[in-house]
């Protein structure tokens, strides 16, 4: 089954900081983050392995909670750039490796 | 640069008409994928491979095919028994499976 992420959208103005969970009914082994810009291909930003620290990159990190089987993605001081669609893209433990993707959260930065 | 190459960026399918679509890569990746994404409904796989001559399906591959004859190389072929066939079609690449993927910049399939 597909993750499931939250919000399905959300719109800030810039500066402001955004939380976007993704959750799993299963347990997981891993979690890919990638962001579309719209018409554009989807742009890898991070991955979270079981039993891996917390990612960062810039002010966008990432966690991921085995107990909860969720992985969140934070965005701080958002800027105009940070617009587009998030998703997070699920490895379930014991699985061949494919990824199952969420249905996305569309994040817009206003100025 | 090495990446991912899809065309054409725009298709048109008639009625009954069979229709591919071409994905090339040149970094040397094993494993490539099929997405199908329709607004709202984020990434389906459609097909992928692992390696050259060998694919699988992924959770929506009826009405279509592919080939994998060379590593480089991964068509879609949309068949007439695909009722549906307007989305953005996005393919990928990864070094090994679950690996990070990179994403071509995608071919919208329209019908006439």
């Amino acid at each position: 089954q597909q993750p499931v992420q939250s919000p399905q959208a959300v719109i800030l103005r810039e500066g402001e900081d955004a939380v976007i969970n993704c959750s799993s009914s299963k347990a997981l082994y891993s979690v890919h983050w990638y962001r579309q810009k719209h018409g554009e291909a989807p742009v890898f930003l991070m991955i979270l392995l079981k039993g891996g620290e917390q990612k960062g990159h810039d002010k966008i990190s990432a966690s991921f909670n085995e107990k909860k089987q969720q992985s969140s993605l934070y965005l701080t001081a958002s800027q105009l750039s940070y617009s587009g669609t998030y998703f997070c893209g699920i490895q379930r433990s014991g699985s061949q490796g494919n990824l199952i993707f969420g249905k996305g959260t569309k994040l817009s930065v206003k100025p | 640069d090495g990446g991912i190459t899809q065309s054409p960026k725009y298709l048109f399918r008639k009625e009954g008409q069979n229709v591919t679509l071409s994905c090339e890569q040149n970094l040397n990746h094993d494993a490539m994928y099929w997405y199908r994404q329709d607004p709202g409904q984020g990434l389906r796989l459609i097909y992928y491979s692992q390696i050259v001559n060998d694919f699988q399906k992924g959770d929506i591959a009826e009405g279509y095919s592919v080939s994998r004859e060379k590593k480089e190389s991964f068509p879609l072929t949309v068949t007439s028994a695909q009722k549906n066939p307007t989305a953005f079609y996005l393919c990928a690449s990864s070094i090994v499976p679950a690996n990070i993927q990179y994403f071509g910049a995608g071919t919208r399939l329209s019908v006439l």
